[in-house]
């Protein structure tokens, strides 16, 4: 149980171009999902945290009108990258939030490497 | 900021050797700190969480302890196996909010 399934795994845009990623919880809702960025040989970064039904969440720092999120339903949340440049070239990771506050267990995706070329 | 480091950064062990590696952590405002096991083109798969001050969790041949007091948790493998190469990843979770702050990962390797 307590999949979650992020596509694309890999890709490749011009530059100016816009990528949606998409995270799904397969086999159980979530009404909060966390979107993380990795840079090579650093931390998972969390960009925001999306709630179901209302507006994302951003870190300091992450722009929201570049990282659009999207938190329609139980199962799908999705973030977009508008006017990719270069620099927005990283690995993107999902997660969702299952179960009892306690042990508050986020499940991953298996995340998204975005190329800007 | 929160400051999580985990070492060492990386590990290579041979078949059957025991290791450990460690999270340290703000001993401040403490939840929860969670270990997660992260194959290569894999999803990161949640190992232990951890809430209370001397707790010991144990999975199999790998198992965690925690000390919130001194702000550290230790992850020990057993006898290693190749299936075991992963990165390991600790994460503080604070107070109440439902973010986790996460390490850079030691990178495992275990070799025949």
């Amino acid at each position: 149980g307590a999949v979650v399934s992020q596509h694309p795994s890999w890709v490749i845009c011009k530059s100016g171009t816009s990528v949606k990623i998409e995270c799904r919880s397969l086999d159980f809702q979530a009404t909060t999902m966390f979107w993380y960025r990795q840079f090579p040989k650093q931390s998972l970064m969390l960009m925001a945290t999306s709630n179901e039904g209302s507006k994302a969440t951003y870190e300091q720092g992450v722009e929201k009108d570049k990282f659009l999120i999207n938190h329609a339903s139980l199962t799908l949340s999705t973030l977009t990258v508008t006017s990719a440049h270069p620099e927005d070239s990283s690995f993107y990771i999902c997660s969702a939030l299952q179960g009892l506050a306690a042990k508050n267990i986020q499940y991953f995706g298996a995340g998204t490497r975005l190329s800007v070329l | 900021i929160l400051n999580v480091e985990q070492s060492p950064q990386s590990l290579h062990v041979q078949e059957g050797d025991s290791t450990n590696f460690t999270c340290s952590f703000p001993s401040s405002n403490f939840y929860a700190l969670h270990w997660y096991r992260w194959e290569t083109a894999k999803s990161p798969e949640a190992l232990f969480v951890m809430t209370l001050n001397g707790d010991e969790k144990k999975k199999g041949r790998i198992s965690a302890t925690l000390n919130t007091k001194e702000g550290y948790s230790y992850l020990y493998i057993k006898g290693s196996q190749p299936e075991d190469s992963a990165t390991y990843l600790c994460a503080f979770h604070a107070g109440t909010a439902s973010k986790l702050t996460f390490g850079t990962g030691t990178r495992l390797q275990v070799t025949l």
